[in-house]
């Protein structure tokens, strides 16, 4: 069964510094590979998603993320960081023919000032 | 347009109580899922719609979970006897078509307290 591993649990950073969240997932069956964002007491938000072709993907807000099959990962960064981007971010795996999505357990972001 | 939207917000309940909670998709879309969010297990996936049938209702946890979709729109999420591990957030999503590569569209979450 597909898992997905969000290497960090929390991650604190400073206000304009850069960022990588981490996410691997196990299956090396071909997959759909997403980002979502929680931010306090709201729902998930999409930020961005690889579905097939170039390995870079950029979203929303100014993340990217970069699909690598060979490590099964599918990091997430932002360059420069704002308080604004404090969230819980979580990455999310779907399986070709498969509908349902298998998250991992979330990495919160926290920007200081 | 209008997003996803849950009700009740919030629900605190009594052990062995049943509950419902209630699901509007983003009209026109097709599948409906429920996911569980809790502290120990994070987001779980319960059960997914294709209009107003369930192919896949492998994540619900036990047979006191039960969930309906009516006219291929809203659905509900029926916990009968609840127990305090049922306490968490149940989100719902949904997505214009079904398929792996779709995106899903959450609601806010219901809160649920087993006291």
């Amino acid at each position: 069964a597909q898992s997905v591993t969000q290497l960090d649990s929390q991650v604190p950073v400073f206000e304009e510094a850069p960022v990588e969240l981490r996410c691997n997932y196990s299956s090396s069956v071909s997959v759909y590979l997403f980002w979502y964002v929680q931010y306090p007491n709201q729902g998930l938000q999409l930020l961005l998603k690889y579905l097939s072709g170039s390995t870079l993907v950029k979203g929303i807000n100014g993340f990217e993320a970069e699909f690598n099959k060979s490590q099964t990962s599918f990091h997430l960064r932002k360059p420069s960081v704002h308080i604004s981007d404090t969230a819980e971010y979580f990455c999310a795996v779907s399986d070709w023919g498969a509908q349902k999505l298998v998250f991992g357990q979330g990495t919160r972001l926290t920007i200081n000032p | 347009g209008a997003g996803v939207s849950q009700s009740p917000s919030n629900k605190v309940t009594e052990k062995g109580k049943d509950v419902e909670l209630r699901c509007d998709p983003i009209s026109g879309h097709t599948a409906l899922y429920w996911y569980r969010q809790s502290l120990g297990q994070g987001l779980e996936f319960l059960i997914y719609f294709q209009g107003n049938s369930a192919p896949d209702k492998s994540g619900l946890p036990s047979d006191r979970f039960s969930a309906e979709r009516t006219g291929g729109s809203v659905s509900t999420l029926t916990i009968q006897r609840t127990q305090q591990e049922d306490s968490a957030v149940y989100l719902c999503a949904s997505s214009l078509e079904a398929g792996g590569r779709e995106t899903q569209y959450f609601g806010p979450g219901t809160r649920l307290l087993v006291l």
